[in-house]
C-alpha cells in the first residue's frame, strides 16, 4: 500500500490565484481530513470527510472548498490564493470504527503564496 | 475538549528513557489521551492512546495517574531518530474524531 499521498509538494502561488490539492489514500478509509500547519504551531482543521458524497467544515475552513466523489479521492481546493493561506497541507485518513482512531497522514504539501 | 499543557522542548541522551509530561486537569471521563509525533515536518505518525488504564506498544508507553489529570508518554530507550515534537491531545472518541492540536513538546535526543 502507498498510504496517504499528496501532490505536489511544494508549490509557489501569487495572490488570487487558484490551485487544487491532490490526496488520496489507498487503504480504503471512509473518514478523510485536511489540516494546515503554520510554522511553529500545531495543526488546525480544515475540513473533513466521513465518506464519499460527505464533507464539513473544520476549525478553519474561509477560503478553501473540498469535494469527495470517490473513497479514495478528497482534493482540497484554494480560490484567490491569499499570503494568510501560506502554509504545509496534511491529509489524513482513518478507518471506521477503528478502535484505536489511529490517523494515518501524507507527506505534505508545502505552499507558500506571494 | 479539555486542553493538554506540555513543556515546549525537553533533552534526552541517546538510550536513556524520554518521559514527555503532560497536564489536562480538565479532562472529562469519556476523554482518550491520545500521543502523536512529527519527525521534521514529516506528517504526524500516531503513538498511543489510553483512556485510564496504562498503555504499552512497541513504541512507548503511557501512563495515565489516578485521577486522570495528567499523563506520560515514555520512550524507553531513545534514539537520535526520536527527536522530534510530540503532541498529546484529549479527545472523546466521537465518530467525526477531529483532533485538536497544541504545539506539542520538542523532544531533542542528544548523543
Amino acid at each position: 500500500n502507498a498510504g496517504v499521498t499528496q501532490t505536489p509538494k511544494f508549490r509557489i502561488l501569487k495572490i488570487g490565484q487558484s490551485m487544487t490539492l491532490q490526496c488520496a489514500q489507498d487503504m480504503n478509509h471512509n473518514y478523510m481530513y485536511w489540516y494546515r500547519q503554520d510554522p511553529g504551531m500545531g495543526l488546525k482543521l480544515i475540513y473533513y470527510s466521513v465518506g464519499a458524497g460527505i464533507t464539513d467544515k473544520g476549525e478553519v475552513p474561509n477560503g478553501y472548498n473540498v469535494s469527495r466523489s470517490t473513497t479514495e479521492d478528497f482534493p482540497l481546493r484554494l480560490e484567490l490564493a491569499a499570503p494568510s493561506q501560506t502554509s504545509v497541507y496534511f491529509c489524513a485518513s482513518r478507518r471506521t470504527g477503528e478502535i484505536s482512531y489511529e490517523q494515518y497522514f501524507g507527506p505534505g504539501t508545502r505552499l507558500t503564496v506571494t | 475538549d479539555a486542553k493538554t499543557t506540555q513543556p515546549p522542548s525537553m533533552d534526552c541522551a541517546e538510550g536513556r528513557a524520554a518521559n514527555l509530561p503532560c497536564n489536562h486537569s480538565t479532562i472529562s471521563g469519556n476523554e482518550y489521551v491520545y500521543w502523536y509525533r512529527q519527525i521534521h515536518s514529516q506528517g504526524p505518525q500516531y503513538i498511543i492512546h489510553g483512556l485510564k488504564n496504562n498503555e504499552t506498544n512497541e513504541m512507548a508507553s503511557l501512563i495515565i495517574t489516578e485521577d486522570r489529570k495528567s499523563s506520560t508518554l515514555i520512550l524507553p530507550h531513545a534514539t537520535l531518530r526520536d527527536t522530534a515534537v510530540y503532541y498529546c491531545i484529549v479527545r472523546a472518541m466521537d465518530s467525526n474524531y477531529q483532533l485538536i492540536w497544541g504545539a506539542g513538546t520538542k523532544l531533542i535526543i542528544k548523543p
